[in-house]
C-alpha cells in the first residue's frame, strides 16, 4: 500500500520559534495533501489541503500566517508552525490522497505516523 | 466544513462480545470511509463505502451504507484485544471542499480480557 512519511516524529521547542515539519509520499505521486492536527482523546481536525505547485487553501479558523504550508514537489509537503506557543502543542499529521476504486472523486487517505509538537 | 456525528465517543467490552459505531451526515455522502487508530497511532484506511445500501466483510468487521447514504455503521463480532482503538468515520467535502475528508468524533473500544 502507499506510504507516508513525515519527519520529525516529535520535536519540543521554546516559544517563540518556528518548527517545520515534512510530509513525504513515498511510493507515489501526490497532488494534494492535507494536514490535520489532534488534540489528545479527540478527533482529527483538518487545517488546510496543501496543493502541488499552488497555494494551501485553510480551513476557516486557521490561521494561514501562523501555519505555512508549502508543497513543492509531488512527493513533498511541508508545514512550519511559526511563533510557536503552548496552545500550539499537538500532534499534527499529514495525509497523502492516492486514487481509489470508487470512481471519480473517490480517494482514499494514507497518513504519516504523525508529529507530536510540544511547546514549552 | 462537513460535520460527521459519530456516536458513542467510548465503548468498554469484554473480549468475545460484539461492538458496534454509527456515524450520521445530515447531507448525503458520496462515499463514506472508515479508518482505525491505535493508541499512540496513526489513522489507518480500513474501507470505502460508495453504493446506497451497500454492505462490506472484513473478517469480523462488517461495514455498511445507509440506502439514503447519510449513515453508516461499522460493526465488529466477537471483539479481540487486537481491536483496542479508536474507530472513525469520515465523510468527504462538497463542491468547493471536494477531496477533503471530514472525521467524526471517533469512538473509542476498549477491550478487556
Amino acid at each position: 500500500g502507499a506510504v507516508v512519511s513525515q519527519h520529525p516524529s516529535w520535536v519540543i521547542c521554546k516559544s517563540g520559534t518556528s518548527v517545520k515539519i515534512e510530509c513525504r509520499s513515498l511510493d507515489f505521486q501526490a497532488t494534494t495533501m492535507f494536514w490535520y492536527r489532534q488534540f489528545p482523546k479527540q478527533s482529527l481536525m483538518l487545517m488546510a489541503t496543501s496543493n502541488e505547485g499552488s497555494k494551501a487553501t485553510y480551513e476557516q479558523g486557521v490561521e494561514k500566517d501562523k501555519f505555512l504550508i508549502n508543497h513543492a514537489s509531488l512527493t513533498l509537503s511541508t508545514l512550519t508552525v511559526t511563533s510557536a506557543h503552548p496552545e500550539d502543542s499537538s500532534f499534527y499529521i499529514c495525509s497523502a490522497r492516492s486514487p481509489g476504486t470508487g470512481g471519480v472523486g473517490v480517494y482514499e487517505q494514507y497518513f504519516g505516523p504523525g508529529t507530536r509538537l510540544t511547546v514549552t | 466544513g462537513q460535520q460527521v456525528m459519530q456516536i458513542p465517543q467510548y465503548q468498554h467490552v469484554q473480549e468475545g462480545e460484539d461492538f458496534t459505531t454509527y456515524c450520521n451526515s445530515s447531507t448525503t455522502l458520496s462515499n463514506i470511509q472508515w479508518y482505525k487508530q491505535r493508541p499512540g497511532g496513526h489513522p489507518v484506511f480500513l474501507i470505502q463505502l460508495v453504493k446506497s445500501g451497500e454492505v462490506k466483510k472484513q473478517k469480523r468487521l462488517t461495514f455498511q451504507f445507509g440506502e439514503a447514504k447519510k449513515n453508516s455503521s461499522l460493526h465488529i463480532t466477537a471483539t479481540q484485544t487486537t481491536d483496542v482503538g479508536t474507530y472513525f468515520c469520515a465523510g468527504p467535502g462538497r463542491g468547493s471542499t471536494l477531496g477533503r475528508l471530514y472525521f467524526g468524533r471517533g469512538t473509542q473500544l476498549t477491550v478487556w480480557p
